[in-house]
């Protein structure tokens, strides 16, 4: 059973840098079997993919943020993270962190989560 | 990009009654290669992250009720829950993971009429 636990500041200053990190456990971030991901989810509202990583450390992001985003693998200690910089009020959301099997058919939806960490941006 | 649309927003239905989320994709999610729609349903509960529970458009995750049951192709997929139990009560996505960047619909509150 793969899961997953994120970290990091609850209150991001406009125009600074959010950082967040994922511990694995159960899986490993070096498997290529599995995809890890980032979504998010703003109060009251729907979610949003934010991108992947892949254990070779190829990405994807979503266009809507890529210019400020930033995923990174630390295998040895079984983590994944993101990285978005000059955030502003529309960044506050739950970040989740997620796993994706990859397969004989590519990649697989989000089979495993983490339980979200609120981030609000706000001076 | 693939636009997810559901319908409807909300959704209110009696104890022990059929309940029926529709969701439609802007374009196909249908891979000819493999003939499999890339394409999923989760379940979210207040203060709880969503859970996977129908995959390939028909399949359930393992451990969810079979009275979850999901069908379509194409652009248009349907969530049915034959029998509505009071634990069933969340708001429901449909997700595409066709092509990135991967989409969800806007989510259907299902409530107890």
């Amino acid at each position: 059973q793969v899961q997953l636990q994120e970290s990091g500041p609850g209150l991001v200053n406009p125009s600074e840098t959010l950082s967040l990190t994922c511990t694995v456990s159960g899986g490993s971030v070096n498997s290529g079997t599995s995809y890890w991901s980032w979504i998010r989810q703003p109060p009251g509202k729907g979610l949003e993919w934010i991108g992947y990583i892949y254990y070779s450390g190829t990405t994807n992001y979503n266009p809507s943020l890529k210019s400020r985003l930033t995923m990174s693998l630390d295998t040895s200690r079984n983590q994944f993270s993101l990285r978005l910089t000059s955030v502003t009020a529309a960044d506050t959301a739950v970040y989740y962190c997620a796993r994706g099997e990859v397969g004989d058919s590519g990649y697989h939806p989000f089979d495993f989560w983490g339980q979200g960490t609120l981030v609000t941006v706000s001076s | 990009d693939i636009v997810m649309t559901q319908s409807p927003d909300s959704l209110a239905v009696s104890l022990g009654e059929r309940a029926t989320i529709n969701c439609k994709s802007s374009q196909s999610v249908l891979y000819n290669s493999n003939n499999q729609n890339y394409f999923a349903w989760y379940q979210q509960k207040p203060g709880q992250p969503p859970k996977l529970i129908v995959y390939w458009a028909s399949i359930r995750e393992s451990g969810v009720p079979d009275r979850f049951s999901g069908s379509g192709s194409g652009t248009d997929f349907t969530l049915t829950i034959s029998s509505l139990q009071a634990e069933d009560v969340a708001v429901y996505y449909c997700q595409q993971y066709y092509s990135t960047p991967y989409s969800f619909g806007q989510g259907t509150n299902l409530e107890i009429k």
